[in-house]
């Protein structure tokens, strides 16, 4: 099972900010969040990944709370082309989930001109 | 660079043909693995690789599916007398390595599988 929970859908803005939450309130000191995103009918596209300390490159910046509990991905100009479902997703590399991701459902975000 | 590339991009079989699905990773890249996405469902892991060696082969959903992997490189998903359900996206990804920043997992477009 996942252990992420985040919103089935969100609705944004072209030119604004695209602020998509994501919960791992069971995360270990040893998992990474990584997030995806899989635009209609393509393989899914890494955005970006984070241990504690918030990240930014080109795409996007992720916000890990203190606490670690939960996370923020921003988009920081939304366009039409982000449409997509946005997954957030708790790994360890060392783990004893191995190599694999497991993928929960996602939030489907709606960029609208 | 090229990314992961799979082959046919689509595949429509009947019940009971055997199919295979092929994925070329990114080259260099030691580790490879299979998901796959049925119709509005979630994205399923079924295999991965680290060079040749499956050390994980728990998604598998039956016997009849198997993959492999030859000279750490191309990788070979079967599914041998198909059946409806086995229609979905297979999709392949292949990261650096699996741990020490190289475990980041990069996706192919994925292979359409439709069973008759």
């Amino acid at each position: 099972d996942a252990k992420t929970t985040q919103p089935p859908s969100m609705d944004c803005a072209e030119g604004r900010a695209a602020n998509l939450p994501c919960n791992h309130s069971t995360i270990s000191g040893n998992e990474y969040v990584y997030w995806y995103r899989q635009i209609h009918s393509q393989g899914p596209q890494y955005i970006i990944h984070g241990l504690k300390n918030n990240e930014t490159n080109e795409m996007a910046s992720l916000i890990i709370t203190e606490d670690r509990k939960s996370s923020t991905l921003i988009l920081p100009h939304a366009t039409l082309r982000d449409t997509a479902v946005y997954y957030c997703i708790v790994r360890d590399p060392g783990g004893v989930q191995g190599g694999k991701l497991i993928f929960g459902q996602g939030t489907e975000l709606s960029v609208k001109p | 660079g090229a990314g992961v590339s799979q082959s046919p991009s689509n595949k429509v079989t009947e019940k009971g043909k055997d199919v295979e699905l092929r994925c070329d990773p990114i080259s260099g890249h030691t580790a490879l693995y299979w998901y796959r996405q049925s119709l509005g469902q979630g994205l399923e892991f079924l295999i991965y690789f680290q060079g040749n060696s499956a050390p994980d082969k728990s998604g598998l959903p039956s016997d009849r599916f198997s993959a492999e992997r030859t000279g750490g490189s191309v990788s070979t998903l079967t599914i041998q007398r198909t059946q409806q359900e086995d229609s979905a996206v297979y999709l392949c990804a292949s990261s650096l390595g699996l741990a020490g920043g190289q475990e980041t997992q990069y996706f192919g477009p994925g292979t359409r599988l439709l069973v008759l």
